[in-house]
């Protein structure tokens, strides 16, 4: 069966430093990889979407950055961080484009 | 750009009572709609996957349905249980992008 990892689960960060998120599947080939934020009391939005190795697509501009190194690790970067960048981050693959999603269990990012 | 509104915010009812919550999106062109349960501080777990030719999607306890053309899903939880608390959330599959209503957070009293 398939499975998604993610972490770290918790991470509290001073302003300006550097962020490294990462995430992985098992169980599956070339799956769609997303990262998704939630911010307390909003919606979820959707920070950058993959469909294969290298192919990264930004929904909303900012200082984060993503990368898909191997076929099922998706990896959520910042050089910078910000106190907005504070949140709820969460992975999730599907099979194809119009498949059913899967999360992961989420990191929670505090930026001080 | 689509949007997708949950109604009520949050609902609390007695153990044992069937409830309905509700999802409404204003674009009618979607792949699929997909309803979620988050428990609090966790990620989301998928409940029912309803395909856009599909009406509804039952599972266990749980029925969800679909009516593209009037902008609506509804899901249903019958004989609810105090381990149903959590926020449900609906999403709808567009081209690129999967849409999220902010959730209705349910408190199922003992």
């Amino acid at each position: 069966s398939q499975t998604i990892h993610q972490w770290p689960a918790t991470l509290v960060q001073p302003v300006g430093s550097p962020l490294s998120l990462e995430c992985t599947v098992e169980g599956t080939s070339n799956p769609n990889l997303y990262w998704y934020r939630q911010a307390a009391g909003r919606g979820l939005q959707l920070l950058f979407y993959s469909v294969g190795i290298g192919q990264i697509s930004s929904e909303v501009p900012q200082n984060l950055s993503a990368s898909r190194p191997q076929d099922r690790q998706f990896i959520l970067s910042s050089k910078k961080l910000l106190l907005s960048d504070s949140g709820f981050y969460l992975c999730a693959w599907s099979a194809f484009a119009a498949g059913e999603l899967f999360f992961g269990e989420g990191s929670r990012l505090t930026v001080l | 750009k689509q949007e997708v509104t949950q109604i009520p915010a949050a609902l609390s009812v007695p153990e044992g009572e069937n409830l309905v919550l509700n999802c409404s999106f204003t674009d009618s062109a979607i792949y699929n709609l997909q309803w979620f349960r988050q428990d609090p501080g966790k990620g989301l777990t998928s409940l029912l996957l309803i395909q856009s030719s599909q009406r509804e999607q039952t599972s266990g306890r749980l029925n969800a349905s679909l009516d593209k053309s009037s902008g609506r899903s509804t899901l249903y939880i019958a004989a609810s249980q105090p381990g149903d608390s959590a926020t449900y959330l609906c999403a709808v599959k567009g081209a690129n992008n999967l849409f999220f209503g902010t959730g209705t957070r349910l408190t199922v009293i003992p």
